[in-house]
């Protein structure tokens, strides 16, 4: 089974922190993703990787950075948390399989913004 | 950009059967995806529609009509463990990324 970990389940953070969010998984898939999801907005892509060290902004991008050094981990940068960004957020991992694109996500990782 | 709209909720009994429809917009459709998702926990793939007509898979099955811009997710016999939130997401040309739809939140009464 594809496995999707983010390191974090909850998280409390103040105003002005700088914050991680680790995300692995154990495919060797190239593609990972970043999203946030907000009670009745859905989930929204913020950054996605096509490989290492690749990086495409998703549909809110804004206040957020990622970094892929390696295949397996896709993290997540919020340079300085602001309360907007208290959310759930899923990592996701992707293959290429006769579904077409199949995204396995992770638990997600709660993050308040205090 | 791309529109996805699905219901916000919908109540169904035990037992029944019962229709999650998905309209969306967009230039370049290549496929759309329903997911599950229960409360707190992360979503999960059920079901991959890219030509016209029916998937079926158990108890779910997805339609697709790409001339309408039209999806439906059907569950027959609904157990209570059904009750989650659906997820519809389209993808567009040939890139990797999907845009999900805001879900509908589905319960299941005895």
């Amino acid at each position: 089974d594809v496995k999707v970990t983010q390191s974090s389940r909850y998280l409390v953070k103040r105003t002005g922190e700088k914050v991680f969010l680790e995300c692995v998984q154990d495919m060797d898939h190239e593609n990972m993703f970043w999203y946030r999801q907000d009670p009745g907005l859905g989930l929204r892509l913020i950054y996605f990787s096509y490989d290492v060290k690749m990086k495409e902004k998703g549909d809110i991008p804004e206040g957020y950075s990622v970094s892929r050094e390696k295949k397996e981990r896709f993290s997540l940068i919020l340079e300085s948390a602001s309360t907007n960004q208290t959310s759930m957020y899923l990592c996701a991992s992707m293959v290429r399989d006769r579904a077409g694109n199949t995204i396995y996500f992770g638990e997600g990782s709660w993050l308040t913004v205090v | 950009g791309q529109n996805i709209d699905q219901p916000t909720e919908m109540t169904a009994t035990e037992g029944a059967i019962v229709q999650i429809n998905c309209t969306y917009q967009t230039s370049g459709f290549n496929g759309l995806f329903w997911y599950q998702q229960h409360a707190g926990e992360a979503p999960t793939f059920l079901s991959y529609n890219v030509l016209d007509g029916l998937e079926e898979k158990g108890r779910f099955s997805s339609f697709l009509s790409r001339s309408k811009g039209y999806s439906y997710l059907l569950l027959k016999e609904l157990q209570m463990k059904d009750s989650a939130s659906y997820l519809c997401a389209v993808r567009k040309g040939g890139g990797n990324k999907l845009t999900f739809g805001t879900g509908t939140q589905l319960k299941v009464e005895l």
